[in-house]
């Protein structure tokens, strides 16, 4: 079965680059999409189609996908941004919806 | 706005069938356009998906959890709903409902979610 990889945690310091990888077997060839989650609340869309943001998404988050890995990136990074995340795809040949194990991003 | 909301039992013995609902406001169960799903959480872990439907009624679940799922939708109601069978432990999670996004062939997400309804499997 198609599996989604992801580091469980990441550290940067504020006004820093935060980069969180999600890797596939050929996971270029399809779409990445990534969501927020803070604690005790709902995941929220960060990033779909690889490197689309949903509306109210600051330009400080931008995604990328090739390969076998897809990349979110933090620009800036702030107190606010510390959260779960977690990368998603389809698997088109067996009809799956794929979720990595997520990433706590801390902001020292 | 779209808006989800779960609703379900809270607590359910083992062995047991839990049902849980998502009453949707703002877009139609019945829509074209989107899927619905469901998406379970255990506690301090990640996000797993349980299946999605269609506005059809054509269903996709979980391989790992198939034997003993149904999503179903009552379009009446703007609601679409999920039962699990033969709850254990395992089975304790918050569980969440939400809007997939399809377009395509490859892309799908899920674009808007419920506040997520916790379901404690004990005796």
């Amino acid at each position: 079965s198609y599996e989604l990889t992801q580091p469980p945690s990441v550290s940067v310091s504020p006004g820093q680059i935060a980069s969180i990888t999600c890797s596939g077997d050929k996971l270029g060839d399809k779409y990445a999409s990534w969501y927020q989650q803070k604690p005790g609340q709902s995941p929220v869309l960060v990033i779909y189609q690889d490197n689309k943001r949903p509306s109210g998404i600051p330009e400080r988050f931008s995604g990328s996908n090739s390969g076998d890995t897809a990349t979110l990136t933090i620009s800036g990074t702030q107190a606010m941004d510390e959260a779960d995340y977690y990368c998603q795809a389809w698997d088109s040949s067996t009809l799956r919806v794929v979720f990595g194990g997520g990433t706590k991003l801390t902001v020292l | 706005q779209v808006q989800l909301q779960e609703s379900g039992p809270g607590l359910v013995e083992p062995s047991e069938t839990v049902s849980l609902t998502c009453t949707v406001s703002g877009d139609s169960v019945s829509s074209s356009i989107y899927y619905w799903g469901w998406i379970r959480q255990p506690p301090g872990r990640g996000l797993e998906w349980i299946g999605s439907m269609s506005y059809s009624g054509h269903t996709y679940y979980n391989p790992s959890l198939k034997s003993r799922v149904i999503i179903s939708a009552d379009t009446s109601n703007n609601q679409f709903s999920l039962k699990l069978t033969s709850e254990t432990a395992a089975d304790t999670a918050l569980y969440y409902c939400a809007r997939l996004v399809i377009r395509g062939e490859f892309l799908r997400y899920f674009d808007y979610w419920g506040q997520g309804t916790l379901v404690t499997v004990s005796s």
